[in-house]
Parts: C-alpha cells; sequence; structure tokens
C-alpha cells in the first residue's frame, strides 16, 4: 500500500523559507510517476505548486517559480519542497502527491492529475 | 491559465438521491478532467480520471462524461460516505487547475 507523508515546520516567519519533506512508503520513487505538491487555503482553494519525477525534471506554477524549488531524493525515498520569502499568503495546507504525468496528445504539452495524496500538513507564516 | 468553474457551489440531498455536478473551462480541454472528492479534516481522492474513467475502487454509482469545455460528475442513489466536497481538475496543460468546490449536503 502506498503512502505518502508531510514533514515539517508548522509555523514559519515572514520572509524566511518554508521547508517541507514527503517521505513515500510502498513504492520506489524510482520506479516511475511524478512527485508534487499542492496547497489549499480558504481564500485561493486548491492551487498547484509543481511537482518532480526520479531523474530530477520538474515543473512549476508559474506564479510561485521565482520561490520554488522541489528536489527528490532517491535514496530515502522522499521529495522535498522549498518556498523562499513567505508572507502571509502562503498560510496553507501543504499536500504531497503522486502524479500521473503524461504528454497531452493535442498540443504536446505536459500535464497530469493527482492519483494518490498524503494527508497533508498545515503550515502557519506568522512572526 | 484554464479557469474551471464548477456549479452548484453547494447542493442539499438525501440518501438515494442522484446528484448532478457541473464543471466548465473556459477553453476547450478535451477529456483532460479529473474529478476529486474531499471530506472534512482529509485530503482530496481522486475518483473520475481523463472525464470518465473511474479510478480503481471507487465505487461504480461515480460517473463522469463530458468533452471540450463542460463536464458532469454524477453520483446515482447517493450513500451517506458520499457527503463531501467534489474538485474538478484540468489536466490539459500546467498550470494545473482547480474549480472551486461543490459541497454535497444532507437536506
Amino acid at each position: 500500500q502506498v503512502q505518502l507523508q508531510e514533514s515539517g515546520p508548522g509555523l514559519v516567519r515572514p520572509s524566511e523559507t518554508l521547508s517541507l519533506t514527503c517521505a513515500v512508503s510502498g513504492y520506489s520513487i524510482s520506479s516511475g510517476y511524478y512527485w508534487g505538491w499542492i496547497r489549499q487555503s480558504p481564500g485561493k482553494g486548491l492551487e498547484w505548486i509543481g511537482n518532480i519525477n526520479h531523474s530530477g525534471t520538474t515543473y512549476y506554477t508559474p506564479s510561485l517559480k521565482s520561490r520554488v524549488a522541489i528536489s527528490v531524493d532517491t535514496s530515502r525515498n522522499q521529495f522535498s519542497l522549498k518556498l523562499s520569502s513567505v508572507t502571509a499568503t502562503d498560510t496553507a495546507l501543504y499536500y504531497c502527491a503522486r502524479l500521473v504525468w503524461y504528454e497531452v496528445l493535442i498540443d504536446y504539452s505536459n500535464a497530469g492529475y493527482f492519483q494518490l495524496w498524503g494527508q497533508g500538513t498545515l503550515v502557519t507564516v506568522s512572526s | 491559465d484554464i479557469q474551471m468553474t464548477q456549479s452548484p457551489s453547494s447542493l442539499s440531498a438525501s440518501v438515494g438521491d442522484r446528484v448532478t455536478i457541473t464543471c466548465r473551462a473556459n477553453q476547450s480541454i478535451s477529456s483532460y478532467l479529473n474529478w476529486y472528492q474531499q471530506k472534512p479534516g482529509k485530503a482530496p481522492k481522486l475518483l473520475i480520471y481523463l472525464a470518465s474513467t473511474l479510478q480503481s475502487g471507487v465505487p461504480s454509482r461515480f460517473s463522469g462524461s463530458g468533452s471540450g469545455t463542460d463536464f458532469t460528475l454524477t453520483i446515482n442513489t447517493l450513500q451517506p460516505e458520499d457527503f463531501a466536497t467534489y474538485f474538478c481538475q484540468q489536466s490539459y496543460n500546467t498550470p494545473l487547475t482547480f474549480g472551486q468546490g461543490t459541497k454535497v449536503e444532507v437536506k
């Protein structure tokens, strides 16, 4: 049974860097799929942040791209999120997920859907 | 970005009812549309992918249809465990975007 578990600080100071890790059990990241992050807040709803595969290929949402870095550690079977220069608007429930990722046949773009989710972790940005 | 709009935002229904939720994209997304169910305090769960394919383990009372810009999630014979919030998500291009959700409440 594949499981994803987020971990990291629940409180981050404004202007600092939010760091979260997602540990994957029951499946080797090296075997395939993409692995990503989504956040959910009352004001913005569900927001895709970005994802990565085992070889380090990443996709990020443009609105956060300048502040986001997603990395993978296949030896530990986990992947991580770093979001820099946080403000109160980054306060949200953060989820990690496994994605089915593919090339869209019509225009050869890449996209996907979220097949499995972690339970989520609340991150509050406050001084 | 592709905007996804769900309707209604909430609905009241009874056990045994047939429920229909609509999701509309502001441009054609072919069949690249997915549905999720979220219960309070839980992560979303994939129900249907690519408009109409039922995810493994999801009861057959859930079904999806549509293509282009208009999509529908139908729950036949609503069960007590189906009271939840449902989201659509387009997987046509990035950034991946979600609808705002439809809450199915007890009448």
